[in-house]
């Protein structure tokens, strides 16, 4: 199975102020169609996962432009240009390059 | 828009059973694999299986395989999860998402199953 390893797990930060989560696997997600299947999940409190980024970089519909995903190969990088208080909760990594799909621990940001 | 409804949470005893159900809408519902995923009290995201859209091929985490069964109703535009054997590691909220080329992209809110004597 492919881990998902988080840094950091905790992310205080003051509002206004950027914020940065690395996702590193165990092994590469390219998939062999060229794609690479690592996207990246908030979790509010309370409330179910909501997709943020897909294929490392990739905005989903109707989330805000301050979220930004990079990276290729092992490592991937989620970026908050200026965190504003609704970003507070659990961010997740996720591949589905290859079954079974797996999950970073999570990394819970928070408001200094 | 797209809705994700589960259902069919609830208390049960280990080594006992329960069916979830995920009615969906909004989408073609036929037209997309769908995922399981749960999510033990206070801890993450687990994976748990995926159904292709038509039902032909079906992925199970090792820690349920064998004990959960994924199904689907295209006609009925719901997705199942048959879940026998339980045991107290499986007590967790379930969500059902969908599925758009690899990428889990709506989910539901989840459902709570409790297994405890």
């Amino acid at each position: 199975d492919i881990v998902m390893t988080q840094t950091p797990l905790s992310s205080p930060v003051t509002l206004g102020q950027p914020a940065s989560i690395s996702c590193r696997s165990s092994q590469s997600l390219v998939h062999s169609d060229g794609n690479t299947y690592l996207s990246w999940l908030q979790q509010r409190p309370g409330q179910p996962p909501r997709l943020l980024i897909y294929k490392i970089s990739n905005r989903f519909s109707g989330v805000p432009d301050r979220f930004s995903g990079s990276g290729a190969g092992t490592d991937f990088t989620l970026k908050i240009s200026r965190v504003e208080a609704e970003d507070v909760g659990v961010y997740y990594c996720t591949q589905a390059t290859q079954f079974p799909y797996t999950f970073g621990q999570g990394t819970k940001l928070e408001i200094k | 828009q797209v809705q994700l409804v589960e259902s069919g949470g609830g208390v049960v005893q280990p080594g006992g059973s329960l069916r979830l159900s995920c009615a969906a809408s909004g989408f073609t519902f036929s037209s997309y694999g769908m995922h399981w995923v749960r999510q033990a009290p206070g801890k993450g995201l687990e994976w748990v299986a995926f159904i292709r859209y038509d039902g032909s091929n079906k992925y199970y985490a090792d820690s349920v395989k064998g004990r959960f069964t994924i199904s689907r109703d295209n006609s009925k535009n719901t997705l199942y999860l048959q879940m026998n054997s339980l045991r107290a590691e499986d007590t967790a909220v379930y969500y059902c998402a969908s599925n758009w080329g690899g990428i889990l992209d709506y989910w539901g809110q989840g459902t709570l199953v409790t297994v405890s004597s």
